[in-house]
């Protein structure tokens, strides 16, 4: 089945440092993948889109890395504040597709 | 354009009791789309419009919801008889999807979601 796995366990990291988030996926051929943040009881807020022919893409502190070898993409904020703690979730579109399914996310907590 | 807007923001209602939710999406964008949120969990995809045709319902829709989307404008949502595992955060989200060329300058293909109903079923 197609699977998009998302580390379930919270990263805790300090101010300043880089922090990095991972999504593995299988049984998927994704068009375009795409990360998201959520801070509780708010809907997703959409921060970048990556496709399958690019390798990398950045905004500002943001970098995102996509590797249709290994099936998985990084997700780096550098500088990171206590500002950025929430939860990011990892989003694919199959090719041909429409809709966009999302993992589980993963909850980031920056210590200042 | 104030975003997507969802109404109301939270829905308490007995088991067994229909309820309906409304979406507001952002005026040019020409896909909108379902999601519910359970806690700890990503949304999951339940059906989306492109314009004012439904092109997909998951299976997770029973034939107890019904979404609909007059005129391509606004959405609504209704669960009849609703049931205790229906309790979740109902998410509507809209995007500009290209159809042609002049759309896809503007389309960045990113969803913009509404804050969600949070609905507890009691």
């Amino acid at each position: 089945s197609q699977k998009i796995e998302q580390n379930s366990e919270a990263l805790n990291i300090q101010e300043g440092k880089t922090a990095t988030l991972t999504c593995n996926y299988t049984n998927y051929s994704p068009a375009y993948l795409q990360w998201y943040r959520q801070d509780p009881g708010r809907g997703p807020v959409f921060l970048l889109l990556i496709r399958e022919n690019e390798k990398e893409k950045r905004k500002e502190r943001l970098k995102v890395t996509f590797d249709t070898t290994l099936k998985q993409s990084l997700f780096h904020i550098t500088a990171s504040q206590p500002a950025d703690s929430a939860t990011y979730l990892c989003a694919l579109v199959r090719t041909g597709g429409f809709k966009t399914i999302f993992g589980a996310g993963t909850r980031l907590f920056v210590k200042a | 354009d104030t975003g997507v807007s969802q109404d109301p923001r939270h829905k308490i209602t007995k088991r067994g009791q229909n309820v309906t939710f409304r979406c507001d999406p952002i005026s040019e964008h020409n896909r909108l789309y379902w999601y519910r949120q359970t806690l700890g969990q990503g949304p999951e995809f339940l059906t989306y419009f492109q314009n004012e045709a439904q092109l997909e319902k998951s299976r997770l829709l029973s034939d107890r919801f019904s979404a609909e989307r007059p005129k391509g404008s606004f959405s609504t949502l209704e669960i009849q008889r609703t049931e205790q595992g229906d309790s979740a955060m109902y998410l509507c989200a809209s995007s500009l999807f290209p159809l042609t060329g002049a759309v896809t300058v503007r389309a960045n293909y990113g969803y913009t979601f509404g804050s969600g109903t949070r609905l507890t079923v009691v």
